[in-house]
């Protein structure tokens, strides 16, 4: 089965750093775009940011929200990805998502998601 | 650049619902639709404007027109009450943007 869990969410103070893993199975993860999306309570998604493939040389783009602050790693040999979030602001309170990009099947659709991992920044 | 979507859109069970995704890069981007049930992740069930992945009801369908993407589900149910997602990107392909969402209620 094809499956992404997060792991990593925690309530922490503004001004701190946190970061989240996805760790993946039952799929060639190499061979995929990995993406990172939140959803801030009772809000709708949004695209925190992506990193693209050995073969396109791991580029990664972020949100303007979240640029300079957050970062993006991938861990082939491990079939993991991270998110590495720093300067943390209660705006940045939310649930985040890793999920596969399927350029191959599916059009560059996010197909497969994560159940999600809860991020609280507070004082 | 944005997507913009209905708040909320309501049916009937049997009814035909509706809901549409405006946005000027559609007319050269696809659109993409997800589901997201409360408490759970969202998950794709429309791709490239109107593919249907594998598992997903037949009832599901999607349709672009110019500058409009739309989601159509014939014979809705209970179950399909949720919020809907459209997708795109922005003009280099680079950006991911979604629509607000639309809660769908099926009364």
């Amino acid at each position: 089965e094809m499956q992404l869990v997060e792991s990593g969410g925690n309530l922490v103070k503004p001004g701190r750093s946190l970061r989240l893993s996805c760790t993946t199975s039952g799929f060639t993860f190499g061979d995929y775009t990995v993406t990172w999306f939140r959803q801030a309570p009772g809000k709708g998604l949004e695209w925190v940011g992506f990193i693209r493939t050995k073969l396109y040389g791991e580029t990664i783009d972020y949100a303007a929200s979240v640029r300079g602050r957050f970062s993006i790693s991938r861990d082939d040999s491990k079939s993991i990805a991270y998110l590495q979030m720093n300067s943390l602001k209660t705006e940045d309170t939310a649930v985040y998502y890793c999920a596969r990009r399927d350029a191959y099947n599916h059009g560059d659709a996010f197909d497969i998601w994560g159940q999600g991992t809860m991020v609280t920044v507070s004082s | 650049y944005e997507l913009t979507q209905p708040p909320s859109v309501t049916v009937s069970p049997g009814q035909t619902a509706r809901i549409t995704c405006s946005g000027d890069e559609l007319s050269q981007q696809y659109g993409y639709w997800y589901q997201q049930k409360p408490g759970q992740a969202p998950m794709l069930v429309i791709y490239k404007d109107s593919e249907r992945p594998s598992g997903i009801p037949e009832r599901f369908s999607g349709s672009s027109s110019g500058t409009i993407v739309t989601l159509t589900i014939s014979g809705v149910q209970a179950e399909d009450e949720a919020d809907y997602y459209c997708q795109s990107a922005d003009s280099s392909a680079t950006y991911v943007v979604f629509g607000g969402g639309t809660k769908l209620t099926v009364l």
